[in-house]
């Protein structure tokens, strides 16, 4: 089955600066990556996604990479503010039937004002 | 309007206890999932509903039991739990099993005594 390794596990940065989130996956037929945002006492909010026909693709501050070759792809966020700090989880999907996500083990970002 | 809702908010049980949870979503999607998730680790995949049948149970104890009354609610039914079920319980939904965005709702917080 599909497995994904994330990291790093925790990452500190100042605000202001960037933040990059990597994950690899061993399935090449996984074809959808959402990453998900989770706050303390909250449930995991889906920030972003990518599709395998896709290399690119942005949302104001965050954006995120898709190397299909390689099998990773990647969370960049710009110009961190103290509110992104949370526990960010990638995950990988094949889109067919019942498929299902499996996810990364996390990485705590924590941006220090 | 991408909100699941799940009540309660905080649940504590007896080992001998029967209890409920509950999960709602009014986006008309029509896969709906349960997900265990400890703490400091990725959501758990534990069922999974598509157009309001079981698809996937992946290999839960009998003490725990979904139900799925209609196309907007599901249900997670406890009896017998043991300590080391104490997690955060999270139901989330999707268009369609398999092929669409999931989204989670904030959980309910067991611990059982």
């Amino acid at each position: 089955g599909e497995n994904v390794e994330q990291h790093p596990s925790t990452l500190s940065v100042q605000e202001g600066d960037s933040a990059v989130i990597k994950c690899t996956y061993s399935d090449s037929a996984s074809n959808y990556f959402p990453w998900y945002k989770q706050e303390l006492g909250k449930g995991p909010q889906l920030i972003i996604d990518i599709r395998s026909n896709v290399g690119e693709k942005k949302d104001q501050r965050i954006a995120v990479t898709l190397n299909k070759t390689a099998k990773h792809f990647s969370l960049h966020i710009t110009e961190t503010q103290p509110e992104d700090s949370a526990v960010y989880f990638c995950a990988a999907s094949i889109e067919s039937g019942y498929s299902t996500l499996t996810f990364g083990k996390g990485t705590m970002l924590l941006v220090s004002p | 309007d991408t909100e699941v809702t799940q009540t309660p908010k905080h649940l504590v049980m007896g080992m001998t206890n029967k209890k409920s949870l509950k999960c709602e979503q009014h986006m008309g999607h029509r896969a709906m999932y349960w997900y265990k998730q400890k703490a400091k680790k990725p959501p758990e995949l534990m069922f999974v509903y598509s157009y309001e049948k079981l698809s996937i149970n992946e290999s839960v104890p009998s003490r725990f039991s979904p139900e799925c009354p209609n196309s907007s609610l599901l249900n997670l039914h406890l009896h017998a739990l043991q300590p080391e079920d104490s997690a955060l319980y999270l139901c989330a939904s999707s268009q369609a099993s398999g092929d669409y965005e999931q989204y989670f709702g904030p959980g309910t917080r067991l611990t059982v005594t």
